[in-house]
C-alpha cells in the first residue's frame, strides 16, 4: 500500500506570496492532519480533517487554511507568507477513529522557504 | 497546554548496545502515546505506541514503557546499529481524539561502530 505523499517536495516563495500544499492521504485513511516543523518550535499541529470537515485546529493565525476532498485528499494554503513561515510542513493521515485515537503516518513534507 | 518533553537532547552509543530515550508528558488526560523516528530529509516514521490502559508494549527490537504515576514514557531499542541513528520523538494525543498530536522536542540518537 502506497504511504502518504505530499507535493511538492520543496518550494521557494517571496514574502506577501501565498502557497498551496498538497497531501494524498494512504489509501482507505479518512483522517489528514497538518503539521509545521521548525528547529526553534518543534513539530506543531496546523489542523485536522476528517470527512471533509475540519474538527480540530491550532494556534497558528488566519493566514493559514485548509480543506479536505470527498477522496480524501488535503490541501492547505498559507497566504501573505512571512519569513517565519519557512518550515517543513508535514502531513499525517489515519484511519479516523471510530473510537479512540488510531495510528497517524507522516508523509515526506514540504519544505518551504520564503525569501 | 500541554508540554512532552526529552530528558536528553542528544544520546550516543556504541553499535550492539542497548539504547534508552526518554520522555517525559504533563497531561493526566493523554490516553495514547507513540513513537516516532526522523532521519534526517524524511518526515517521521511510526515505530510503537501504547495506550494508558498498557504500561509496556514490544515490538520487533524496540519496546515502550509508560508510567502513568510519574507520567514518563521510554523507548527501549535493543542491540543498537547504525540505521538507528536519527531524531526520535514522543507525542501524546492530550486525550482529545480529533487527529492532533502533541511532539516532544526529539533526541538525536547517534550509533557509533
Amino acid at each position: 500500500k502506497a504511504g502518504v505523499t505530499q507535493t511538492p517536495r520543496y518550494l521557494i516563495k517571496t514574502r506577501g506570496q501565498q502557497v498551496t500544499l498538497s497531501c494524498s492521504p494512504i489509501s482507505g485513511h479518512r483522517s489528514v492532519s497538518w503539521y509545521q516543523q521548525t528547529p526553534g518550535q518543534g513539530l506543531q499541529f496546523l489542523f485536522e480533517y476528517f470527512s471533509e470537515t475540519q474538527r480540530n485546529k491550532g494556534n497558528f493565525p488566519g493566514r493559514f487554511s485548509g480543506r479536505q476532498f470527498s477522496n480524501s485528499r488535503s490541501e492547505m494554503n498559507v497566504s501573505t507568507l512571512e519569513l517565519g513561515d519557512s518550515a517543513l510542513y508535514l502531513c499525517a493521515s489515519s484511519l479516523g477513529p471510530a473510537e479512540g485515537t488510531d495510528t497517524q503516518y507522516f508523509g515526506p513534507g514540504t519544505r518551504l522557504t520564503v525569501l | 497546554g500541554e508540554s512532552v518533553g526529552l530528558h536528553l537532547p542528544t544520546l550516543s552509543v556504541q553499535e550492539g548496545d542497548n539504547s534508552i530515550i526518554n520522555c517525559a508528558y504533563s497531561n493526566s488526560a493523554s490516553d495514547y502515546f507513540i513513537w516516532y523516528k526522523q532521519e534526517s530529509g524524511k518526515g517521521p516514521q511510526f515505530i510503537i505506541d501504547i495506550r494508558s490502559n498498557m504500561d509496556k508494549r514490544q515490538g520487533q527490537r524496540v519496546t515502550v514503557l509508560l508510567n502513568k504515576t510519574v507520567k514518563h514514557l521510554s523507548l527501549q531499542i535493543a542491540a543498537t546499529q547504525p540505521g538507528d541513528s536519527a531524531v526520535y520523538f514522543c507525542a501524546e494525543n492530550g486525550g482529545s481524539t480529533l487527529g492532533r498530536l502533541y511532539f516532544g522536542r526529539g533526541t538525536q540518537l547517534t550509533v557509533w561502530p
